[in-house]
């Protein structure tokens, strides 16, 4: 499909491993995010990538996360040490280019279970 | 301290009605928002946005109102159709396309 794809879909884990998840942006998009999505909540922010740099890694919430991205394409979001509260859905937007007015097309997301 | 607020976790309303969701937002700095649009297990899709320079967009039966002395901006669906059920959220942008969002709105349109 042409749209963003993030896998895997779903993921239970225990808590202290480490987990990796994927997200496949829209072909020829330059500018690609990581939002987290609790219960309840509204997004949350976590870090952007323009090409394979990240400008703006002001959201990840510790030291246990981190992120890269490769060949301006696929990204992986990384969290070590998992914990109960980084339970969520963890979602993953790309657009052409960053700015605004540049609209961001949403992955189906990827539900992450910490037990 | 949330800077994108939309203080109504839910609004239900008649099929053939109009729908008015409502976002607050405390960073001045903000100009450019979006609203976007949330059916369970699928991500956002982008609905419709306004720029700081403007008080009013519309596309179709959507409408966003931008009041940016009330620091406020409001969704306006008419005629609500059973189909705009979903979870609407509020973002708010400053730079780059990083955008900061409200904790969503629960809409349904009853038949």
């Amino acid at each position: 499909g042409a749209g963003v794809s993030q896998s895997p879909s779903n993921k239970v884990t225990e808590k202290g491993k480490d987990v990796e998840l994927r997200c496949d942006p829209i072909s020829g998009h330059t500018a690609l995010y990581w939002y987290r999505q609790s219960l309840g909540q509204g997004l949350e922010f976590l870090i952007y990538f323009q090409g394979n740099s990240a400008p703006d890694k002001s959201g990840l919430p510790s030291d246990r996360f981190s992120a890269e991205r490769t060949g301006g394409s696929v990204s992986t979001l990384t969290i070590q040490r998992t914990q109960q509260e980084d339970s969520a859905v963890y979602l993953c937007a790309s657009s052409s280019e960053p700015g605004q007015g540049k609209t961001q097309y949403f992955g189906p997301g990827t539900r992450l279970l910490v037990l | 301290d949330q800077q994108v607020k939309q203080n109504s976790p839910s609004l239900s309303v008649q099929e053939g009605r109009i729908s008015i969701l409502n976002c607050d937002y405390t960073n001045s700095m903000f100009d450019y928002f979006l609203w976007y649009k949330k059916y369970p297990a699928e991500g956002p899709t982008f609905l419709i946005s306004i720029s700081s320079i403007k008080d009013k967009n519309e596309d179709g039966r959507f409408t966003v109102f931008l009041n940016k002395s009330a620091k406020h901006l409001s969704l306006h669906i008419v005629p609500s159709q059973p189909g705009d059920s979903a979870v609407y959220f509020c973002a708010a942008s400053l730079n780059a396309g990083k955008s900061t969002f409200g904790d969503g709105t629960t809409l349904t349109v009853k038949p």
